[in-house]
């Protein structure tokens, strides 16, 4: 079946405008998860989702960073008034349930650049 | 929160066996141990999962001892292909996922 999809795969933008990165889980995984990937680096986890539902919020980098959950699918990061710090590779994954030792299908990630 | 630490980089020759270890001295009685491959312009993926003693499947290995403060992630006879940014993760539901840093492999011909 279809993997995890992540949209856009890139995206340009200026500093200090709004972006949204919109993930796709596979069907019936009720986990996702987000991760933030700059440039040789490894992954930062930011947020995950137990349905709708974001019980911990504290790995997101500022409170510029928002994410959403909808009808137990589609996933949107937003960040507002982006920095150049901001620029990285932004990683979604998804897993059936919400446990530590779930196997995570991670997407291809959006590649943000803010100039 | 538990931390995790892996050598940045390791260098090998197709044909030969990789162990990888990752320490992770204040893992929680719960956490389970689990192994990504990243490609570059790829998301990672899965390899193995432990808990605790060894565990094999069919691309790799893992090794846990007792006190579950490391672990060591074994690719027997690695090709070119092998190439690639390892990863561990602990995870336990309720806790915040904690990769390691990544380790580099460079397989050489």
């Amino acid at each position: 079946g279809a993997g995890v999809s992540q949209s856009p795969s890139n995206k340009v933008t200026e500093k200090g405008k709004d972006v949204e990165l919109r993930c796709d889980p596979i069907s019936g995984h009720t986990a996702l998860y987000w991760y933030r990937q700059s440039l040789g680096q490894g992954l930062e986890f930011l947020i995950y989702f137990q349905g709708n539902s974001a019980p911990d919020k504290s790995g997101l980098p500022s409170d510029r960073f928002s994410a959403e959950r909808t009808g137990g699918s589609v996933s949107t990061l937003t960040i507002q008034r982006t920095q150049q710090e901001d620029s990285a590779v932004y990683l979604c994954a998804s897993s059936l349930v919400w446990r530590g030792d779930e196997t995570q299908y991670f997407g291809p990630g959006t590649r943000l650049l803010v100039l | 929160l538990a931390k995790t630490t892996q050598p940045i980089s390791m260098d090998s020759y197709e044909g030969q066996e990789v162990n990888i270890t990752c320490s992770h001295n204040n893992i929680a009685t719960n956490d389970y141990i689990t192994w990504y491959q990243q490609f570059p312009s790829q998301g990672p993926r899965f390899i193995i999962q432990g808990y605790k003693t060894k565990v094999t499947n069919e691309v790799a290995s893992l090794f846990i001892p007792a006190d579950r403060k490391s672990s060591t992630l074994s690719l027997p006879r690695v090709s070119l292909s092998d190439t690639a940014v390892y990863y561990c993760l602990l995870g336990d539901a309720g806790n915040m996922l904690t990769f390691g840093g990544g380790t580099r492999l460079m397989v050489k011909p």
